[in-house]
């Protein structure tokens, strides 16, 4: 089936760095993709999302360019912030239903 | 406030018991799913409803798990006979179909398995 896989954290920065979390997929169709976050204590909530090849899609200061060509779906970030710190997770679409990866666990120190 | 509401937040059991989760969506919202999320991972898809249809099962889900969205508006989730294994956070999320990328998760239900 369709899977994500994303880089291991956790994934320390300091305040106003720049930040790059990499997600690759695997799908047999064409999938929209996606990164969820979730914040200490909250509920996963949609991050950004891009539907087609070569969308980019932005939210908050981040950014992820869905790639065909190497599969990938890559979130950027140029200067990250102390309450960016939360888990991130690249997913898919696989018919109805959201693949997700295993997250990536971001802390960001002041 | 109007977001996905999950209960119980917890719930502890002893291995053969039988648990329920109540899930209630966004009211408008048509597509409710469940997922399971353990420790280091990322959720794990169980089932999916549209009203109160049961559209789609993980093949890798027990038939110890049952679900249910008798009126097309909350859903439970059942699990027989526990077993350590099922020790897991269970998340509820819902959607409007053709918008049903954008999942509106709850807080989850933390089971764990004595």
């Amino acid at each position: 089936g369709d899977s994500v896989t994303q880089m291991e954290g956790p994934v320390t920065l300091s305040e106003e760095a720049f930040l790059t979390i990499n997600c690759t997929y695997t799908a047999t169709g064409y999938p929209s993709l996606f990164w969820y976050v979730q914040y200490p204590g909250e509920g996963l909530q949609l991050l950004l999302k891009a539907t087609k090849a070569d969308d980019k899609g932005s939210n908050k200061g981040f950014e992820a360019t869905y790639r065909k060509e190497t599969t990938s779906f890559h979130l950027e970030k140029g200067s990250v912030q102390v309450s960016d710190s939360a888990v991130y997770f690249c997913a898919l679409s696989e018919g109805d239903k959201i693949i997700f990866g295993k997250g990536t666990r971001l802390h960001i120190l002041p | 406030d109007t977001g996905v509401s999950q209960n119980p937040r917890h719930k502890i059991t002893k291995r053969g018991q039988n648990v329920t989760f109540r899930c209630d969506p966004i009211s408008e919202h048509n597509r409710l799913y469940w997922y399971r999320q353990t420790l280091g991972q990322g959720p794990e898809f169980l089932t999916y409803f549209q009203n109160e249809a049961q559209l789609e099962k993980s093949r890798l889900l027990s038939d110890r798990f049952s679900a249910e969205r008798p009126k097309g508006s909350f859903s439970t989730l059942e699990i027989q006979r526990t077993e350590q294994g099922d020790s897991a956070m269970y998340l509820c999320a819902s959607s409007l179909a053709g918008l049903g990328e954008k999942l509106f998760f709850g807080s989850g239900t933390q089971l764990s398995v004595l």
